[in-house]
């Protein structure tokens, strides 16, 4: 069956990075996008950016670009989410889905946590 | 950035009622819209594709319609484990954009 694992939750100090890791199984890796959704108790459901699995491109939300770095490793089929200069506002739980082209999203990872404190 | 407008932020029902949440697209999207339940402390599921397209697995009390900019769901009749929120996702154009959420109770 489809499974995305995340790594595990982070703490961190503004204007610190953190890197989430997120490994599929259960498909054929190359054939899908996966794309980063954030959830917070006030902001709700916000999108990232997504990323072509099989390593063919990169969009990223414009209040992101700059700050967000999507990579994809084909041999383990594992994709990272790092961002930069985090700031209070940025903590929230992080969520790698998957999705076909020009299809919505259709399985979510478990969630990691990023708490972002001094 | 297509906004999506969704309504009502929440609502009171009772096992047995007929449940309709609506999202509004800013601009039209043609049927570029899925629609998801969650639960406390876990991931969302999806419940809808393509506006009207029933994800497999998914109880057929659940039904989405519209095309453009007006979608709803539907629940037809709601039963004890559909208190949840649900909440709707466009994906016609970057940066894809949510519904704010409908928590149902």
């Amino acid at each position: 069956q489809v499974q995305l694992v995340q790594s595990g939750a982070e703490v961190k100090k503004p204007g610190a990075s953190v890197k989430i890791s997120c490994k599929a199984s259960g498909y054929i890796f190359i054939n899908y996008f996966i794309h980063w959704v954030r959830q917070t108790p006030g902001q709700g459901l916000e999108w990232v950016g997504t990323i072509n699995a099989s390593g063919g491109g990169v969009r990223s939300a414009p209040r992101f670009e700059g700050r967000v770095t999507l990579t994809t490793d084909t041999s383990t089929s594992t994709v990272h989410m790092e961002m930069s200069s985090l700031k209070s506002e940025d903590s929230a739980v992080y969520y790698c889905t998957r999705a076909p082209w020009g299809v919505s999203i259709d399985y979510w990872g478990q969630g990691t946590p990023v708490t972002v404190s001094s | 950035d297509i906004q999506m407008t969704q309504s009502p932020s929440s609502l009171s029902a009772s096992v047995g009622d007929r449940v309709t949440i609506t999202c509004r697209a800013s601009q039209a999207i043609r049927n570029d819209l899925g629609w998801y339940q969650q639960k406390p402390g876990e991931a969302p599921r999806r419940l809808i594709y393509a506006a009207s397209w029933l994800q497999s697995g998914v109880p057929s009390r659940f039904s989405g319609s519209g095309s453009g900019t007006e979608f709803s769901l539907t629940i037809s009749s709601l039963q004890p484990e559909d208190f949840a929120t649900y909440f709707c996702l466009q994906h016609n154009s970057y940066p894809w954009t949510f519904g704010q959420g409908t928590k149902v109770e």
